[in-house]
């Protein structure tokens, strides 16, 4: 069956633009994260949602990241006045409750 | 808060066994998963711990110690295409919900 997926796979922006990064999950899961991966470093928690629950939003780096599911399937991450320091692989995952996460190709943002 | 430590790089030799540690401070533990990321690729899942003691899979074994909160992966046998990083995510429970943190990975260099 179909994984998770994403779009765009490459996003190249000028500072102070908006991106909008989508994530499909996979049909019938009810958990998503979204995570920032910066070269050669671990994943950074950024956002998670879980069914029809609130959102967990504390690892939003800053107001600028704010994140939406929408009807409990398809997510969008959206970063506002883009920073130099934005520029990182966004990984999306879901899972069915928080049991093993199925991880997204991710879109490699780059911010000049 | 939670905070999970684990080495930044290590090196080992085709054929051999390796053992890459993993230590974690979290509040409500809900298990510890380990995942590979080849370079430029997604995490994959490899095993998920919840009780005290050594889950084998393969080549592959994954030992926790809650009271000590202490993980390791050991790799046996070990092959080129082992040469990848490995990352630590622990699961905790809070308010209603749980939510997988991960750290910031191991990179293993496999020699032949």
């Amino acid at each position: 069956g179909a994984g998770v997926s994403q779009s765009p796979s490459n996003k190249v922006t000028e500072k102070g633009k908006d991106v909008e990064l989508r994530c499909d999950p996979i049909s019938g899961h009810t958990a998503l994260y979204w995570y920032r991966q910066s070269l050669g470093q671990g994943l950074e928690f950024l956002i998670y949602f879980q069914g029809n629950s609130a959102p967990d939003k504390s690892g939003l780096p800053s107001d600028r990241f704010s994140a939406e599911r929408t009807g409990g399937s398809v997510s969008t991450l959206t970063i506002q006045r883009t920073q130099q320091e934005d520029s990182a692989v966004y990984l999306c995952a879901s899972s069915f409750t928080t049991n093993e996460q199925f991880f997204g190709p991710g879109t490699r943002l780059t911010v000049l | 808060g939670q905070n999970i430590d684990q080495p930044t790089e290590m090196t080992a030799t085709e054929g051999a066994i390796v053992q890459i540690n993993c230590t974690y401070q979290t509040s409500g533990f809900n298990g510890l998963f380990w995942y590979q990321q080849h370079a430029g690729e997604a995490p994959t899942f490899l095993s998920y711990n919840v009780l005290d003691g050594l889950e084998e899979k393969g080549r592959f074994s994954s030992f926790l110690s809650r009271s000590k909160g202490y993980s390791y992966l050991l790799l046996k046998e070990l092959q080129m295409k082992d040469s990848a990083s490995y990352l630590c995510a622990v699961r905790s429970y809070r308010r209603r919900d749980d939510k997988i943190i991960f750290g910031k990975g191991t990179r293993l260099h496999i020699l032949p």
